[in-house]
């Protein structure tokens, strides 16, 4: 079945420092998502991308989605305390009833 | 507006027991789902459903039931627990297409 990879598993950066989070598939993907989980929390829609070659932002967020349509990014730029959290991307798999998560990425912001 | 309300948010089984976990959502959601996650496994999705008396397995059904009467309340039963179901348990619900999904605060069990 379809798999979404996430690397890296885990990132911690002093606080002001950027961080990128990719998420790669083997197949082509019809639309991506991206979801924020804080510790002990649950996860929260972030964003999806659509259009191969797709730049959102959200504020400090950076959200790109490959040309092919194949990859994903999340870059924040200068991180702050509240940016902790694991942050997961999804893509839809056999028809959008299905999401396949990636295993996550755990960011860490020391002040 | 409470979104979607988990309970129980915890419970300790013991291995054979049965237990059913509830979700509720007054979001007039059409798509419901159940995910279990585990430490750097992400999230897997064990049954969902699109609409009101209808479900369907996700990537790990084995050992769960589930049941939507009601488009609000989507239902998923353990009937005889086993240590390997200790894990957190997610629901969400979301409108038809490709949406994003709004989650529950979660329920976390442990068997034991």
């Amino acid at each position: 079945g379809q798999q979404v990879m996430q690397i890296p598993q885990y990132q911690h950066v002093q606080e002001g420092e950027d961080f990128t989070t990719y998420c790669n598939s083997s197949t082509t993907l019809s639309n991506i998502q991206w979801y924020k989980q804080r510790p002990g929390g649950h996860p929260v829609f972030l964003i999806q991308l659509v259009k191969s070659g797709e730049v959102k932002k959200q504020k400090r967020l950076t959200f790109q989605f490959g040309e092919a349509k194949k990859n994903s990014s999340l870059h924040i730029t200068a991180t702050q305390t509240t940016d902790v959290g694991t942050y997961f991307c999804a893509a839809f798999s056999g028809g959008y009833n299905k999401l396949i998560f990636g295993a996550g990425t755990r960011l860490a912001v020391h002040p | 507006n409470a979104g979607v309300t988990q309970t129980p948010k915890f419970r300790v089984l013991k291995t054979g027991q049965s237990m059913t976990l509830l979700c509720a959502q007054d979001m007039n959601h059409e798509y419901m789902y159940w995910y279990r996650q585990d430490p750097g496994m992400g999230l897997r999705l064990i049954h969902y459903s699109v609409g009101e008396g209808t479900t369907a397995k996700g990537e790990v059904p084995d050992g769960y039931n589930v049941s939507r009467l009601k488009k609000q309340n989507f239902l998923l039963g353990l009937e005889s627990a086993a240590p390997s179901q200790t894990s957190v348990y997610f629901c969400a619900s979301s409108g038809p297409g490709p949406r994003g999904q709004h989650f529950g605060d979660g329920t976390r069990l442990s068997i034991l």
